[in-house]
């Protein structure tokens, strides 16, 4: 049973960096294929997907924030970190953590299932 | 980036009766496989979203069968044959073709 679980402060000032870690169980991101991405929602709004880190290190970003975004893994840990520079108050959000599977050329998945239960973090001075 | 867009974005039906939410993105979701990178996320109440139906039309382990998807290119349905009480919630579709990985705005689904 793969299960996700985020962590992390629940308040933040502005201008400050947000340190989050996904702590997870059930796989390894050393199992080739595989990656952990993170997505947030601020209150009553949709989704919105940050980055992704693959089993093999490669990183993608949201184009959007790439410039305040840094995920890392640490394998040995079971963890992937997300790191967001000069925090705002849109910034506001729940941030999720989720298993990414994107299956082969041939049997393509492409999915985040499951995800973590979501850290809610509020940007305020 | 890739634009997805979502239809309605609210919708109220009665127990028992059919419910249908189109997901249109702003280029082709068909990959050089052949297979269409659109999934489907549901948020119930106080819950993360979970995962549907991913390629546009394959149920994800757990989902029951009255939850469908189809479509192809730039134009997705997801319809739940005869809606029950435990499907309120958000309905998200996805687009995972390329990142950065792009959501529809949501559709509330309540019941009457």
């Amino acid at each position: 049973q793969i299960t996700l679980k985020e962590s992390g402060p629940t308040l933040v000032k502005p201008t400050q960096t947000l340190t989050l870690t996904c702590t997870f169980s059930g796989f390894s991101l050393s199992t080739s294929g595989l990656g952990v991405g993170w997505i947030r929602q601020p209150p009553g709004k949709a989704l919105e997907w940050l980055a992704l880190i693959y089993w093999d290190d490669d990183k993608r970003y949201s184009p959007s924030l790439k410039s305040r975004l840094t995920i890392t893994k640490d394998t040995s840990k079971n963890q992937v970190v997300l790191t967001i520079a000069n925090m705002h108050p849109v910034d506001t959000a729940t941030y999720y953590c989720a298993h990414y599977n994107p299956g082969t050329y041939y049997r393509p998945l492409n999915w985040f299932d499951p995800w973590g239960q979501g850290t809610l973090v509020t940007v305020s001075s | 980036d890739i634009v997805v867009t979502q239809s309605p974005l609210f919708l109220t039906v009665t127990p028992g009766e059919p419910a249908s939410i189109s997901c249109r993105s702003s280029q082709s979701l068909v990959h050089t496989n052949g297979y269409n990178y659109l999934d489907w996320y549901v948020q119930k109440p106080g819950q993360s979203p979970q995962l549907l139906i991913y390629m546009g039309s394959n149920r994800a382990s757990g989902v029951p069968w009255r939850f469908s998807g189809s479509g192809s290119g730039t134009d997705f349905t997801l319809k739940i044959s005869r809606v029950e009480a435990e499907d309120v919630g958000l309905y998200y579709c996805m687009q995972a073709l390329q990142t950065p990985f792009t959501f529809g705005p949501g559709t509330k689904v309540d019941i009457k």
